[in-house]
């Protein structure tokens, strides 16, 4: 079975500021790890996704996130801190391959951003 | 716009009464796939469709949910003898074929809220 835990569900920063909002995940096969964005009463987003290759992935608006097994942590951050980048993140798992879970994605509880001026 | 698509955006029922949920997909997508959300939660999988073929169902589909694809295109999701607890927001994706699987496009999704 797999699983995301997502620390701290609300993150609050300034402007200007790094971001960093924190992923685990737990999975029993090699796994596909998805950051997704969601703004209010929209859909999600997809922001970034490692897929195996580069373990540092680069996504849109400027955010990255790094891949580390040893740690099996998939960290979500940004440089500096933007006011559109408030909105509701979703770190997601999904099985590599073969997997019996391939394309369908594990979800964790999301973390809340708020940017200050 | 050739997103996904899902109708209606919100849905007000009282307590017992059936509602279906539509969902239009990418055309040229085959997987589609539904997903609820709760309030300060993430979504959770419900079920997923390979073109018309339903080929996993979570086991919190109760017996009173059902999906159909009934052509591999678009899908309905019909809630029976609606709960409160069934108050949510109903998300539908779908993606591609090949690695197409891992980029998954959501639609805006359904609000229904039990009254």
């Amino acid at each position: 079975a797999q699983s995301v835990t997502q620390l701290g569900s609300h993150v609050s920063v300034s402007e200007g500021a790094l971001v960093l909002l924190r992923c685990n995940y737990s999975s029993s096969v090699p796994p596909y790890l998805f950051w997704y964005v969601q703004y209010p009463n929209q859909g999600l987003q997809l922001l970034l996704k490692y897929t195996s290759a580069a373990t540092l992935v680069k996504g849109i608006n400027g955010f990255e996130a790094e891949f580390k097994k040893s740690e099996t942590s998939f960290h979500l951050t940004k440089p500096s801190a933007h006011m559109s980048d408030a909105a509701e993140y979703f770190c997601a798992v999904s099985d590599q391959d073969g997997g019996t879970s391939y394309g369908k994605l594990t979800f964790g509880q999301g973390t809340i951003l708020t940017v200050h001026p | 716009d050739t997103g996904v698509s899902q109708d209606p955006r919100h849905k007000i029922t009282k307590r017992g009464q059936n509602v279906t949920f539509r969902c239009d997909p990418i055309s040229e997508h085959n997987r589609l796939y539904w997903y609820r959300q709760t309030l300060g939660q993430g979504p959770e999988f419900l079920t997923y469709f390979q073109n018309e073929a339903q080929l996993e169902k979570s086991r919190l589909l109760s017996d009173r949910f059902s999906a159909e694809r009934p052509k591999g295109s678009f899908s309905t999701l019909e809630i029976q003898r609606t709960e409160q607890g069934d108050s949510a927001m109903y998300l539908c994706a779908s993606s591609g074929r090949g690695h197409g699987l891992l980029r998954a496009f959501f639609g805006q999704g359904t609000r229904l809220t039990v009254v």
